[in-house]
């Protein structure tokens, strides 16, 4: 099955500065990439999400870039603030077995420091 | 729009007892989910729904089972609750036919003793 690797598991920046997560994947029929931020209390919800067809995607200080034949995937965060401190979460996902088959990686904490 | 609901927040609950965990959703999604959360080990997939009528076993299904008698409603139950079932459980949707993503609700955190 699929595997999914995040690292790292901890990240502290000072605000302003970039951040970014890393994570690989180990099946190649995965073909759909989200990011999810969970907040203290709360769900994850999704902050962007990149298909296997498209190399990179932006939106506003966030970005997510997808190397299909290295099988890993990165997160950016750039012009950091404190309100970005929250649990990142990346997942690869594909339809398996009759369903959208979604594996985590096991979060990245992050934290802004002012 | 309220999204996705999910009662109770949080539960203290004896080993033994049983338990049913709900979620609502009202975006008209076809497909639903119940993910546990443990520290270190990200979420796992207990069980799903494609639609309304039909439900699969995900990663971790043993001690839990669902129904989804309507689009709307897909409650999680704990026949004979164990402590390792202690967790923070996730119900999601998604509408499979337009795109692959998946909407979480608040979470319920329960704890079995």
């Amino acid at each position: 099955g699929e595997n999914v690797e995040q690292h790292p598991s901890t990240l502290s920046v000072q605000e302003g500065d970039s951040a970014v997560i890393k994570c690989t994947y180990s099946d190649s029929a995965s073909n759909y990439f989200p990011w999810y931020k969970q907040e203290l209390g709360k769900g994850p919800q999704l902050i962007i999400d990149i298909r296997s067809n498209v190399g990179e995607k932006k939106d506003q200080r966030i970005a997510v870039t997808l190397n299909k034949t290295a099988k890993h995937f990165s997160l950016h965060i750039t012009e950091t603030q404190p309100e970005d401190s929250a649990v990142y979460f990346c997942a690869a996902s594909s339809s398996s077995g009759g369903y959208q088959k979604v594996t985590f990686g096991t979060g990245t904490k992050l934290q802004v420091i002012p | 729009i309220a999204g996705i609901t999910q009662a109770p927040t949080s539960q203290i609950l004896a080993a033994g007892r049983r338990m049913t965990l709900r979620c609502t959703q009202d975006m008209r999604h076809n497909a639903m989910y119940w993910y546990r959360q443990d520290l270190g080990l990200g979420l796992r997939l207990i069980h799903y729904s494609n639609t309304a009528g039909t439900t699969g076993k995900g990663e971790v299904p043993d001690g839990y089972s669902v129904s989804r008698a309507n689009t709307d409603d897909f409650p999680l139950t704990l026949a004979s609750a164990v402590p390792s079932q202690t967790s923070v459980y996730f119900c999601a949707s998604s509408d499979q036919y337009h795109t692959d993503t998946q909407y979480f609700g608040p979470g319920t955190r329960l704890t079995v003793l």
